[in-house]
């Protein structure tokens, strides 16, 4: 059964530097999404990728951070320089619209 | 704006006994409508969803039914099992639009051997 893949599964940096969380959604799926969870809080939305540019993001998603889907498989979330607050577990996930959306496993992001 | 509310966990359990998780959500338009279940140190996984009023989900023993009238998804199983022990999400989708999903906090649930 397809599935969707992130990694890596866990990235350890120091805040202010850069990082780059890659996923590879499911082949035939046309919209792909970010979502976090920091530990303990609710799934929240990042932002939401289709045709090639962003069609919506949430308050969350400043001018730290960017999207990209550099090739056809890859789908890439960069943080330009991270804050402590950006901890959390980052979710990719893909669908075939308008259906359910396949989430990957997570990369945990531990920002020191 | 659209939002989903579930009840507060954690909902501890002995094996065998019946669950229900209560979801009700708040929505423009006719949403669709899922659980995910996350285990420990896993991802999301879709559990069940309805899309239309009167839908019922169902996977693994877990139902929800779409109730419209009440607004409410409220997830049930007549008999849990220890494997069941994760967080529950609510979460819906608008049918038009970017299609983002709006999540609940979620509801631990652990059950006992």
């Amino acid at each position: 059964e397809p599935e969707v893949t992130q990694t890596p599964s866990h990235q350890v940096t120091q805040m202010g530097q850069e990082v780059i969380l890659r996923c590879v959604p499911i082949s035939n799926h046309l919209y792909f999404y970010w979502y976090r969870q920091i530990l303990g809080q609710k799934v929240e939305f990042l932002v939401s990728f289709y045709n090639n540019e962003i069609s919506e993001k949430s308050e969350i998603f400043d001018d730290q951070f960017s999207v990209e889907r550099p090739d056809g498989s890859n789908f890439t979330l960069k943080i330009r320089s991270t804050k402590l607050e950006d901890s959390a577990m980052y979710f990719c996930a893909s669908s075939a619209p308008p259906d359910t959306q396949y989430f990957g496993p997570g990369t945990r992001l531990t920002v020191l | 704006g659209n939002s989903v509310t579930q009840m507060e966990g954690p909902v501890t359990l002995s094996e065998e006994a019946f669950l229900t998780i209560n979801c009700t959500y708040t929505a423009t338009g006719y949403p669709s409508l899922f659980w995910y279940v996350q285990y420990p140190g896993e991802g999301l996984q879709l559990l069940l969803k309805a899309t239309k009023a009167d839908d019922k989900g169902s996977n693994k023993g877990f139902e929800a039914t779409y109730r419209k009238e009440t607004t409410s998804f409220h997830l049930e199983k007549g008999s849990v099992q220890v494997s069941d022990s994760a967080v529950y999400f609510c979460a819906l989708t608008a049918t038009s639009g970017t299609y983002k999903y709006i999540f609940g906090t979620g509801t631990r649930l652990k059950v006992l051997a």
